[in-house]
């Protein structure tokens, strides 16, 4: 069974700090890896993806992958009130022709001003 | 770029009623795309995956008479919820998929069965 576990949270960090949320993943040949931002009664935003083992930037983002330990990881550098929301780890499984995403259930993170 | 949109954002319905909700690949072309439920406080949960020109396929536990799904075109798929009960009402949600496997999610529509 293809699972992707992550902290519920929630995850509480003053502002300004660096916010660290963490996804593990069960299928070692998985080779995509997404971050969505789900605010409350809104749908997922994609904000990260990552492939390759190592670390990914976009601004105040940071992806990181391990595939050897099968773990992904974002970092919220400078965390603003505004990034306050519940961060799904999502693991692309393929196979027989088809794909989808499997979800974790999402870490809440809680910036504090 | 990749803007999903779904109609309608919200909708009411007496029990027993069929509601239709559209989802839309404003800016590319998909020949996938992912019906989602999710209920208050609880993860997405996948219903089925719709590809362009042939028939979905639904997770198990998902009543494939119950939620009619469409992929007419690669910008247009549409979930109809056939005698809708109250234990329907939740958050719907579509996604699109992307060139490297991304899904990029509609707005989602809320549908309430009273």
């Amino acid at each position: 069974q293809k699972e992707v576990e992550q902290n519920s949270g929630p995850l509480s960090v003053p502002e300004g700090a660096i916010a660290s949320l963490n996804c593990t993943y069960s299928d070692r040949g998985s080779q995509s890896f997404f971050w969505y931002r789900q605010y409350s009664g809104k749908s997922p935003e994609l904000i990260m993806s990552i492939y390759s083992n190592g670390d990914k930037e976009d601004g105040r983002f940071t992806a990181q992958l391990n595939k050897a330990s099968q773990y992904v990881s974002l970092l919220i550098r400078d965390s603003q009130p505004s990034d306050s929301a519940t961060y799904l780890c999502a693991v692309l499984y393929s196979g027989a022709g088809s794909y989808q995403l499997t979800f974790g259930k999402g870490t809440k993170l809680s910036v504090i001003p | 770029g990749a803007v999903v949109s779904q109609h309608p954002s919200w909708v009411i319905c007496k029990s027993g009623t069929s509601v239709k909700i559209e989802c839309r690949s404003l800016d590319f072309q998909a020949t996938t795309m992912f019906w989602y439920r999710q209920f208050p406080k609880q993860s997405l949960m996948l219903m089925a995956t719709s590809n362009e020109g042939s028939k979905a396929t639904y997770e198990q536990g998902v009543e494939k008479d119950k939620f009619l799904i469409n992929h007419a075109s690669l910008t247009l798929s549409t979930l109809t919820v056939t005698s809708a009960h109250p234990e329907d009402s939740s958050f719907y949600i579509c996604s699109a998929s992307g060139a490297n496997y991304e899904q990029y999610f509609g707005p989602g529509t809320r549908l309430t069965v009273t």
